[in-house]
């Protein structure tokens, strides 16, 4: 049971360029989010899905685009990287009533935009 | 807006002692969910415990505890007998429902770290 896959595990890219992280679950959950983890901020929303083809943008959505047409996967693009977008990305699933349950991440991709 | 608020940002002990990690919440709802993560040096996130905020009952897990209260709005994680292996990030987050979906707010972590 894979649970949550995230791809790639690293990716270093340069400024400007254009860049997906894909995120997969296996377990069928509606809601899946993405984050980014940076020192000193915790772990910041940047877009989340209530179901597929449902997206709504989070705490930190500039610079990013989403999309879900299947349920078990919601990639996140950097449309043109910036050096502010190297982080660590994580992606994660949510269950329960209205999703409010708690959220299962994905191991996590770690950027670094040059 | 919701907000958590873990002041501490590192904690370093020695094994064995027991060590508290403080959690303060804000939020206007009076439905909502409170949860501790930890992360260990190897990156990934592991849940550790969900309360939902009719639920103030302590909670104890082995050497784990969780201590909710509503009046002080705080969900306080206490380790006994600290270990090497607990040494982590541990968050605290809490969840509301916004009408279309619920969303965590995390605190920005305290850092614990457990020497010999």
């Amino acid at each position: 049971d894979a649970g949550i896959t995230q791809s790639p595990r690293y990716k270093i890219t340069e400024t400007g360029r254009q860049v997906t992280l894909m995120c997969h679950q296996t377990w069928s959950h509606s809601y899946m989010f993405w984050y980014r983890q940076d020192l000193g901020h915790g772990l910041r929303l940047i877009y989340y899905s209530a179901a597929a083809d449902i997206t709504d943008k989070g705490e930190v959505p500039d610079g990013y685009v989403v999309s879900r047409s299947k349920t078990e996967n919601f990639p996140l693009t950097l449309e043109s990287a910036t050096r502010s977008q190297t982080s660590v990305y994580f992606c994660a699933t949510k269950t329960g009533p209205n999703g409010l349950y708690e959220q299962y991440f994905g191991p996590g991709t770690r950027l670094t935009v040059t | 807006a919701q907000k958590v608020t873990q002041a501490q940002t590192e904690i370093s002990v020695v094994e064995k002692e027991d060590v508290t990690l403080d959690c303060v919440y804000e939020t206007r709802d009076t439905t909502y969910y409170l949860f501790w993560y930890k992360q260990p040096p190897s990156g990934e996130l592991v849940f550790l415990i969900r309360r939902n905020s009719f639920d103030e009952q302590n909670e104890i897990s082995g050497r784990y505890s969780w201590n909710f209260q509503k009046s002080t709005s705080s969900f306080n994680f206490t380790i006994t007998a600290s270990q090497v292996v607990d040494s982590a990030v541990y968050f605290c987050a809490l969840s509301e429902y916004t009408g279309t979906a619920s969303k965590l707010t995390f605190g920005t972590g305290t850092r614990l770290q457990v020497t010999l």
